[in-house]
């Protein structure tokens, strides 16, 4: 099974809905991300969560939320989806390794949204 | 403001031939620097990470080189093959332990 899911992994959305992604981790890592990746944009960080109660604003959260409700599951959320949020979405856990103070992500398999 | 730099152009060679990708980046102080690749509509998945006090690191036919005086990274993959193609992605990690990606420069392997 794999370490970090998301569900869906492909929406097809009208704008003004309400949109959410979860994501679910089986590695035990106290830290979760969300990403948003746009053709020649690369990877931009939407929101980070260092552990159940540590939520923190990304490069572009503005239009989402999320919520951290397990060390497990990190969801987000579009309150009303819009067209140029149309993009894939990554989730991604990372945990520090002791003693080389060093940090790698774990990324899933990723959400394909579509904003119409 | 920080800044990382990946050729955006994608970089064609031939099989068996060593493939080198650069990163740059400025405004930067650098933990440490790692390395992703990222096959279409899936997740990236690390490769190699070095600190900045390393010099070069190796995994199999990889290697990486890290020059924080020149403020930057190269990565190579010797005896290339069709199946190395994808997108490399580097990445910058500061004491916050957030990474900061660079936008990723294809590879295709040509048989």
């Amino acid at each position: 099974d794999a370490d970090v899911t998301q569900t869906p992994r492909n929406r097809i959305t009208k704008t003004g809905k309400r949109i959410m992604l979860e994501c679910s981790q089986t590695k035990g890592h106290d830290r979760m991300y969300w990403y948003r990746q746009d053709p020649g944009l690369g990877l931009r960080l939407i929101y980070y969560s260092f552990d159940v109660k540590d939520i923190n604003k990304g490069e572009i959260s503005d239009g989402y939320s999320v919520s951290r409700q397990a060390q497990a599951k990190f969801s987000l959320s579009l309150e009303s989806a819009i067209p140029n949020q149309t993009a894939l979405y990554f989730c991604a856990t990372s945990g520090l390794v002791g003693a080389s103070g060093t940090d790698t992500q774990y990324f899933g398999p990723g959400t394909r949204l579509t904003v119409l | 403001s920080q800044k990382i730099e990946q050729n955006s152009e994608a970089l064609n060679i031939q099989e068996g031939k060593t493939a080198t990708l650069t990163c740059n980046y400025t405004n930067y102080s650098p933990a440490y620097l790692q390395w992703y690749r990222q096959d279409p509509g899936r997740g990236p998945v690390f490769l190699l990470l070095i600190r900045e006090n390393e010099k070069e690191k190796r995994k199999e036919r990889l290697k990486v080189t890290f020059d924080t005086t020149l403020k930057q990274s190269l990565f190579h993959i010797t005896a290339s093959q069709p199946a190395d193609s994808a997108t490399y992605l580097c990445a910058l990690v500061g004491g916050s332990y957030i990474p900061t990606f660079g936008r990723g420069t294809s590879l295709i392997v040509h048989p």
